[in-house]
């Protein structure tokens, strides 16, 4: 596609339900981000990706959150039993190498209730 | 503890005057900074980036001024349009090894009014 693709746009989870936030990225781009933005934040960085392997998943917030890219397009960021404070937007970029000129999606807006 | 700092949460600028976005940054290991501009229910967007061997860069009505010995960069918008009205996010890389990662400021909200 021409540009990253993020789905769902807007997902709503009841706490303690499990929920799995999909990215489409650029085609060709080897790196792969996950971002966080919380109301009235910047965008908080969470784990990168070159190709299929995860490089750096330091900005994850807990061991709740877990993200794979296993054919090094693709990637799926999964949250286990979400808690009302994992409320954000989620942001997904790729970029061709590093996180120059990285491309982002829309977003997909998490709503715990 | 933040390292990037957009201390204007909001900005109004009328249309055809310049608008000016400050960002201060606390880590002297960034060397590469870039500007995104986001509307709403969007994704950021690029809009301009600067290297640290530079103190400008400039692409059309868009330029962007680094000041290393005061951690401060500004992005300048002349002539101010309707159509810029939008958050602006200010961001950092570090080099080598960790150049994947942007750090970004708050974001400053634009309106340009007519």
């Amino acid at each position: 596609g021409a540009g990253v693709s993020q789905s769902p746009r807007y997902k709503v989870a009841k706490r303690g339900q499990d929920v799995a936030l999909r990215c489409d990225p650029i085609s060709g781009h080897v790196s792969l981000f996950w971002y966080q933005q919380a109301l009235g934040q910047g965008p908080e960085f969470l784990t990168y990706f070159q190709n299929e392997a995860q490089l750096d998943k330091s900005g994850l917030p807990s061991d709740r959150f877990f993200a794979e890219r296993p054919e090094g397009s693709v990637s799926t960021l999964k949250i286990q039993r979400t808690q009302q404070e994992d409320s954000a937007v989620y942001l997904c970029a790729s970029s061709l190498l590093n996180g120059y000129e990285a491309f982002f999606g829309q977003g997909t807006r998490l709503t715990v209730v | 503890d933040q390292q990037v700092k957009q201390n204007s949460p909001s900005l109004s600028v009328q249309e055809g005057r310049i608008s000016i976005l400050n960002c201060d940054y606390t880590n002297s290991m960034f060397d590469y900074f870039l500007w995104y501009k986001k509307y709403p229910a969007e994704g950021p967007t690029f809009l301009i980036s600067i290297s640290s061997i530079k103190d400008k860069n400039e692409d059309g009505r868009f330029t962007v001024f680094l000041n290393k010995s005061a951690k401060h960069l500004s992005l300048h918008i002349v002539p101010s349009q309707p159509g810029d009205s939008a958050v602006y996010f200010c961001a950092a890389i570090p080099p080598g090894a960790g150049s994947y990662q942007l750090t970004f400021g708050k974001g400053t909200k634009l309106s340009v009014i007519p």
